[in-house]
């Protein structure tokens, strides 16, 4: 059963970093790009960022390019999202996500979501 | 404002067909995949259908896609109370060089 288990949300200042974190289990994980999906309170999902298998693709949203990391760890089934110079828009529920393919690319899509970690941005 | 257009509402009676509706350009459903997620209430969204109009295995047959230019929709038949949820499409934009998605429909089963 494939699995992903996000964590490491929480409240952080205007300005300040996060590291989110997502361990996966269930299926052969460096087989597949991976993603970062989030959901302000209320509103609807926004794509974050996106990795291919071996981090050899990688894609931002406009709206954190510059701000934000996505990053993979194959031998630890982990994915990772490094969030720094965090603002108010950025407070939502982030959603890890498993690609049906390797690629990151125009085909990409989301077969698989974890729960979601929350992240609030607050002073 | 999100760069695929969605309505926002849409309510039927049950065993009644709806359809959602999601317009976008030719940089983006003009030219590339749509997928289409359901999100119940409180939960994580749920792949609906893939590359306009594939079901995932699992997936029940009463839900199904397509596409025509620049928009793309989805189908419910035989609604049921259990479908009411928000719906999105989503697809790859050319311009932007990511994923973008639709606003969110809201379905009410009446």
């Amino acid at each position: 059963e494939v699995q992903l288990v996000e964590s490491g949300g929480g409240l952080v200042q205007p300005g300040r970093s996060l590291r989110l974190s997502c361990a996966a289990s269930g299926f052969t994980f460096d087989d597949y790009a991976m993603h970062w999906v989030r959901q302000a309170p209320g509103k609807g999902l926004e794509w974050v960022s996106g990795i291919s298998w071996n981090s050899g693709s990688i894609g931002y949203a406009d709206s954190v390019k510059g701000r934000f990391t996505i990053s993979r760890d194959n031998a630890k089934n982990s994915l990772y999202l490094q969030m720094n110079s965090l603002r108010a828009e950025d407070m939502a529920l982030y959603y890890c996500a498993k690609d049906i393919s390797s690629l990151f690319d125009s085909s990409s899509t989301f077969d698989y979501w974890g729960q979601g970690t929350l992240v609030t941005v607050s002073s | 404002q999100s760069v695929l257009t969605q309505p926002p509402s849409v309510s039927e009676a049950p065993r009644q067909r709806v359809t959602i509706s999601c317009s976008g350009s030719s940089s983006n459903i003009g030219n590339n995949a749509v997928n289409w997620y359901q999100q119940l209430p409180g939960k994580a969204p749920k792949l609906l259908i893939y590359y306009d109009d594939l079901l995932p295995s699992g997936v029940s047959d009463r839900f199904s896609g397509s596409k025509s230019g620049t928009s793309a929709s989805l189908a419910i038949s035989g609604l049921q109370s259990e479908d009411e949820a928000d719906y999105y499409c989503a697809a790859w934009d050319d311009s932007l060089n990511g994923r973008v998605f639709g606003g969110g429909t809201k379905l009410t089963v009446l």
